[in-house]
């Protein structure tokens, strides 16, 4: 069965400070792994996609690893913002089928960023 | 902004009743994908739509419906309302292939 874990489940950092998202998955036959932001309340956000041959991505301050082979992705944060509070989702999709049908969601870091 | 409307943003019912969620996709997108996520969980796939047609099923209950039109907007039938279908309703649209999905702000729902 397809799995996504994230950890930790919650976080509480200082602003300014940084932080690291922990994905691990079991999804398989791999195609891509999206990470999305979600504030309270509102829609998922993408910050970044990346495919088997890619082990780092960056968008601004966040910057997404892969180890395809040991399954793994983190989620850095540099220099922490308040408006960086929120949920941060990683999302695995399975080669071969259309996007969106067999992506398999993990349940999320809900990141709180204090002042 | 993604580009996706997704209309009511609240809605109060009781159970039993019949409710219409509707989703308008980002222009040019022809993919339609509708979420559940309760609270504290995870986003549960329910179902997508590829250009009018119905694509893939996920955990969708018999009790849910869904469609595509020709203009790409989609709505979201629930009925026999029960209290644990309370949840936020979130339409995606997609381009395809490798692309993201962008969603709308999603429908609250509260079946009291």
């Amino acid at each position: 069965k397809n799995q996504v874990e994230q950890s930790p489940q919650s976080l509480i950092i200082l602003e300014g400070k940084n932080c690291t998202l922990q994905c691990n998955y079991t999804v398989s036959p791999f195609s891509n792994l999206r990470w999305y932001k979600q504030d309270t309340g509102r829609g998922p956000v993408s910050l970044t996609i990346m495919t088997f041959s890619e082990n780092t991505k960056s968008n601004g301050r966040y910057t997404a690893t892969l180890d395809a082979d040991t399954k793994q992705s983190s989620l850095h944060i540099t220099a922490s913002q308040l408006s960086d509070s929120a949920s941060y989702i990683c999302v695995v999709s399975a080669k071969g089928v259309s996007s969106g049908d067999k992506l398999t969601f993990g349940t999320g870091t809900r990141l709180a960023v204090r002042p | 902004d993604s580009g996706v409307t997704q209309t009511p943003k609240h809605l109060i019912t009781a159970t039993g009743q019949r409710v219409t969620l509707r989703c308008s996709p980002r222009s040019g997108d022809l993919s339609v994908y509708w979420y559940q996520q309760s609270l504290d969980q995870g986003l549960q796939f329910l179902i997508q739509y590829y250009n009018g047609e119905e694509r893939a099923k996920g955990n969708i209950l018999e009790r849910f419906s869904a469609q595509q039109f020709p203009d790409l907007h989609s709505e979201l039938n629930l009925s026999s309302l029960e209290l644990g279908d309370s949840a936020l309703y979130f339409c995606a649209s997609s381009a395809g292939g490798g692309s993201p999905l962008h969603f709308g702000n999603g429908t609250r729902l509260t079946v009291t």
